[in-house]
């Protein structure tokens, strides 16, 4: 089955430092995804990406957030200058060509921001 | 306004029981809805999507009720490996971005 993959799955950083999530959507899908959630707390949309641009993205998803398709499979999320309260797991997903069928998610990163 | 609602729980039932799970959503227009699956500290898994006639797979069974907004899942023959947190997800019109309910934390006893 084909699997919607994040790297690295656990990552430490010191507040303030940039991190760049990576994610290898599933290869015939044309929306990606990004979602957090927060420890003990909903999973909550950030943004999503279509087209090589956003095409929608939430209040959570500010400056400090940017996303990139660098290349034809991966798919980024960088956090600027991260903060104590970034600190979730950081879900990506993709779907094709619209989620009417449910996205597939990988499993995750793991920031912790000390 | 929370756009989808969900009992948290927990619920605890012994193996082999019926539960049933919940969720009302605050648009009206809300078009696709979903019920995910996530074990403790791993990413929802897609358990089925709810259709309008309502739809089954296995022991699951999914309705929706637009008059009363709600979706709810059934769960029969209750196996210790259902035990996990069962989430609501909606879809608005015109966008493709998932709202997600909190969740409801499931416990089946042996």
């Amino acid at each position: 089955e084909p699997e919607v993959t994040q790297t690295p799955s656990h990552q430490v950083t010191q507040m303030g430092q940039e991190v760049i999530l990576r994610c290898v959507p599933i290869s015939n899908h044309l929306y990606f995804y990004w979602y957090r959630q927060i420890l003990g707390q909903k999973v909550e949309f950030l943004v999503s990406f279509y087209n090589n641009e956003i095409s929608e993205k939430s209040e959570i998803f500010d400056d400090q957030f940017s996303v990139e398709r660098p290349d034809g499979s991966n798919f980024t999320l960088k956090i600027r200058s991260t903060k104590l309260e970034d600190s979730a797991m950081y879900f990506c997903a993709s779907s094709d060509p619209l989620p009417t069928i449910g996205y597939t998610f990988g499993s995750g990163t793991r920031l912790t921001v000390v | 306004r929370k756009e989808v609602e969900q009992d948290p729980g927990p619920f605890n039932v012994p193996e082999g029981a019926t539960v049933a799970f919940n969720c009302t959503y605050s648009n009206s227009a809300s078009q696709s809805f979903f019920w995910y699956r996530q074990d403790c500290r791993k990413e929802p898994k897609l358990l089925m999507s709810v259709y309008s006639s309502g739809n089954e797979d296995g022991r699951f069974t999914a309705q929706l009720n637009r008059a009363s907004q709600y979706i709810s899942l059934l769960i029969r023959d209750s196996k210790l490996s259902d035990s996990a947190t069962y989430l609501c997800v909606v879809i608005l019109p015109g966008g493709n971005q998932f709202y997600f309910g909190t969740g409801t934390s499931l416990t089946v006893i042996p």
